[in-house]
């Protein structure tokens, strides 16, 4: 099992450039999430998928926005990136329910420039 | 919305002590869940706690569930170099998702 996987795992673009992060898991997990981590800031909920068809704004979703593809894939995208986008972003899952335990993916550090 | 207070921020400790951290909510919580997290990588689950007053232990690290379901605390016995790295805490109450702390930063000297 590979669990969470994520790509790419760097990324560094122009402001208004557009991108897809891809996220996909193989635990055959219903829920599946998008964070942003800054310093000193913690990982802040942008979106999440509590089961296949379902998405629903986190904390910071403003910017972005989300496909859950089918049960394993649920894609980040970026339409017209800004500087403040510069983070990295984690991809996670859980089995059930969205209050229990989620398994992260290893990140895509972005640069917006 | 929920909030999560954790201490300390960071931490510094000679390899052989114990180390304590703690998380408190702004409101009842149903789940805890404890994860660390190694420089470059996504964090790591270490311990999940549904029920107030569970204690639950993962090698030298035991977790527990706050009796007045707004806490949580975690301790590393005996640390070593391998335990550097970020601490998080994580709750929710009912069916909502996940909150988390700003992390702990734990360093250890040899």
């Amino acid at each position: 099992n590979a669990g969470v996987t994520q790509t790419p795992k760097f990324q560094v673009l122009k402001t208004g450039q557009s991108m897809t992060l891809q996220c996909a898991q193989d635990m055959n997990h219903n829920s599946m999430y998008w964070y942003r981590q800054d310093p000193g800031m913690g990982l802040r909920l942008i979106y999440y998928s509590a089961s296949e068809g379902t998405t629903d704004k986190g904390e910071v979703p403003n910017g972005y926005n989300v496909s859950r593809l089918n049960k394993r894939e649920f894609s980040l995208r970026l339409e017209s990136a800004a500087p403040s986008q510069t983070s990295v972003y984690f991809c996670a899952s859980s089995l059930t329910g969205i209050g229990y335990e989620q398994y992260f993916g290893p990140g895509t550090r972005l640069t917006v420039t | 919305g929920q909030q999560l207070n954790q201490s300390p921020q960071s931490m510094f400790i000679q390899e052989g002590e114990d180390v304590s951290m703690n998380c408190t909510s702004s409101s009842i919580f149903n789940t805890w869940l404890w994860y660390k997290q190694d420089p470059g990588e996504g964090p790591v689950l270490l311990i999940a706690l549904y029920k107030a007053g569970e204690l639950t232990s993962n090698g030298r690290l035991t977790a527990q569930f706050g009796i007045t379901r707004k806490d949580s605390f975690l301790n590393i016995s005996a640390s070593i170099p391998s335990d550097v790295g970020i601490y998080f805490c994580a709750g929710n109450s009912g069916n909502t998702p996940l909150v988390f702390g700003k992390g702990t930063r734990l360093s250890v000297i040899a």
